[in-house]
C-alpha cells in the first residue's frame, strides 16, 4: 500500500534562516498532496497544497515542491519565526482513493 | 466559524466502561474521519465516512464503531476499551478527499487505566 515518509524526525534551524522539510511518498498513482503544521496541544492545521499537474505552488513564506519522478515533494519556508516551530507533516492521496496517507512528521525547531 | 468540534477534549477512564466521542462540523462537508495519533507510528486512520449512512474501516478499526446519522456528526465510539486505546484521537472532515484538504479538530486525549 501507499507509504509516506519524512527524510528527518526533527530539524533545527536559526531565527530567520529558511528551512526545508523533505517528504517521500511510494505510490505513484498520488495525484494530490497536503503539507500540515501541528503544534503542541492542537490539531494538524493545513498549511499548502499541492496537485499532481504541478511542480511548485507557493503561499505566504511557504513553498512546495514536487518532483514527481523520484516520488519526493519538500515543503520550504522563509525566513523562519519562532510561531514556525511545530511538527510538520505530508499527506498524499489520489483522486478516487478514500483515505489520506500521512507521514510521521518533522519536528521543527526555530533557535533564537 | 468553520471548524471541527470534538468532545471531550480530555478524559481518563477504566478499562471496559463504555465510552464515546462527539465530533461535529459545521462546514456541510461530505467526508469525515477518525484518525489515532501515537507516537512513532505517526496518524493512522480509524473509521471514515463518505456521506451520511456510509462509513468504511480505515487502517486500525478495531475495537471502534462509528455511525453517521446526519451529515454534521460522526461520533467514534469504544464500546470495550482497554488500554491500548490509550491515545490521541482526531477527527478530521473535508467537502471531497481528492482534491480538498481535511481540516482537523484539536483532539481528544483519551487515557483507558
Amino acid at each position: 500500500g501507499e507509504s509516506v515518509g519524512l527524510h528527518l524526525p526533527t530539524l533545527s534551524v536559526q531565527e530567520g534562516d529558511n528551512s526545508i522539510i523533505n517528504c517521500a511518498y511510494s505510490n505513484s498513482a498520488s495525484d494530490y498532496f497536503i503539507w500540515y503544521k501541528q503544534e503542541s496541544g492542537k490539531g494538524p492545521q493545513f498549511i499548502i497544497d499541492i496537485r499532481s499537474n504541478m511542480d511548485k505552488r507557493q503561499g505566504q513564506r511557504v513553498t512546495v515542491l514536487l518532483n514527481k519522478t523520484v516520488k519526493h515533494l519538500s515543503l520550504q519556508i522563509a525566513a523562519t519565526q519562532p510561531g514556525d516551530s511545530a511538527v510538520y507533516f505530508c499527506a498524499a492521496t489520489n483522486t478516487g482513493a478514500q483515505k489520506l496517507v500521512f507521514g510521521q512528521g518533522t519536528r521543527l525547531t526555530i533557535n533564537p | 466559524e468553520a471548524q471541527v468540534t470534538q468532545n471531550p477534549r480530555y478524559l481518563i477512564t477504566v478499562t471496559g466502561k463504555k465510552l464515546t466521542v462527539t465530533c461535529s462540523q459545521n462546514m456541510n462537508h461530505e467526508y469525515m474521519s477518525w484518525y489515532r495519533q501515537d507516537p512513532g507510528l505517526g496518524l493512522r486512520q480509524i473509521y471514515y465516512s463518505m456521506n451520511v449512512e456510509v462509513t468504511d474501516k480505515g487502517d486500525v478499526p478495531e475495537g471502534y464503531k462509528v455511525s453517521r446519522k446526519e451529515k454534521r456528526n460522526f461520533p467514534l465510539i469504544l464500546e470495550s476499551p482497554s488500554p491500548n486505546q490509550t491515545s490521541l484521537y482526531f477527527c478530521a472532515s473535508s467537502q471531497g478527499l481528492g482534491n480538498q484538504p481535511q481540516h482537523f479538530g484539536d483532539g481528544t486525549r483519551l487515557s483507558i487505566l
